[in-house]
């Protein structure tokens, strides 16, 4: 699976957007970007994924670069609870097989008041 | 949906003991999996099962660590004689695999392991 690089850390005051980036140069034709998020003490929460469309659904939208070399998960109404470490994945998924989820160092995300 | 169960939510043990950690995955899904956090190595994947037939242990740590799946909605993890280093949450996860689709893995709240 392609490596991702994301920032340490990221700070957002509470109503306003935020915007996490991560970088997956070398990422291949069939990997999915994946975003999940782990509220401190809790399992990973999985927030969304796409391919090379742009997706939105009810926790965030994620946009995707033309070239699919980066991905900026997009949080539009940040609130206190969206604290969290924020992990970009890519992972290739093979036909009626499972495969693994391979978690970097992420993004720890601060909303402030 | 009740989602990924995992019990217990806290186990404390000495070192040499036989620790059992269990996992019902969410119904209906087809794939479990295993995973280790801590501090100095992040999150990662001891082992998964497809159709409860065990597809990658490469993630196990040594012979110490074993896992099983009976049936469609039962896994257990079991470390056998535990030991301080392995001191760690441990977490479940399921997902449906279902033909060409990418599947999404959910997550259980985790065992937090303290062997003394």
């Amino acid at each position: 699976d392609a490596k991702t690089t994301q920032p340490p850390s990221m700070d957002c005051a509470e109503g306003r957007a935020a915007n996490l980036p991560c970088n997956h140069s070398t990422i291949s034709g069939n990997e999915y970007v994946y975003w999940y998020r782990q509220i401190h003490s809790q399992g990973p929460q999985y927030i969304i994924h796409g391919l090379k469309n742009n997706e939105t659904n009810e926790m965030a939208s994620l946009i995707i670069t033309e070239d699919r070399k980066s991905s900026t998960l997009i949080l539009p109404h940040a609130t206190l609870r969206d604290t969290a470490v924020y992990y970009c994945i890519v992972r290739v998924t093979h036909t009626g097989t499972a495969s693994k989820l391979t978690f970097g160092t992420g993004t720890r995300l601060q909303v402030t008041l | 949906d009740a989602g990924v169960i995992q019990s217990p939510r806290h186990e404390v043990t000495e070192m040499g003991q036989e620790v059992t950690l269990r996992c019902k995955p969410i119904s209906g899904h087809n794939s479990l999996f295993w995973y280790r956090q801590t501090m100095m190595r992040g999150l990662e994947l001891l082992i998964y099962f497809n159709n409860n037939v065990p597809i990658d242990d490469s993630g196990m740590p040594e012979d110490r660590f074993s896992a099983k799946m009976p049936n469609a909605s039962f896994s257990t993890l079991k470390i056998q004689p535990s030991e301080p280093r392995d001191s760690a949450v441990y977490f479940c996860a399921s997902s449906l695999i279902h033909g060409a689709r990418s599947d999404t893995q959910y997550f259980g709240p985790g065992t937090r392991l303290t062997v003394l």
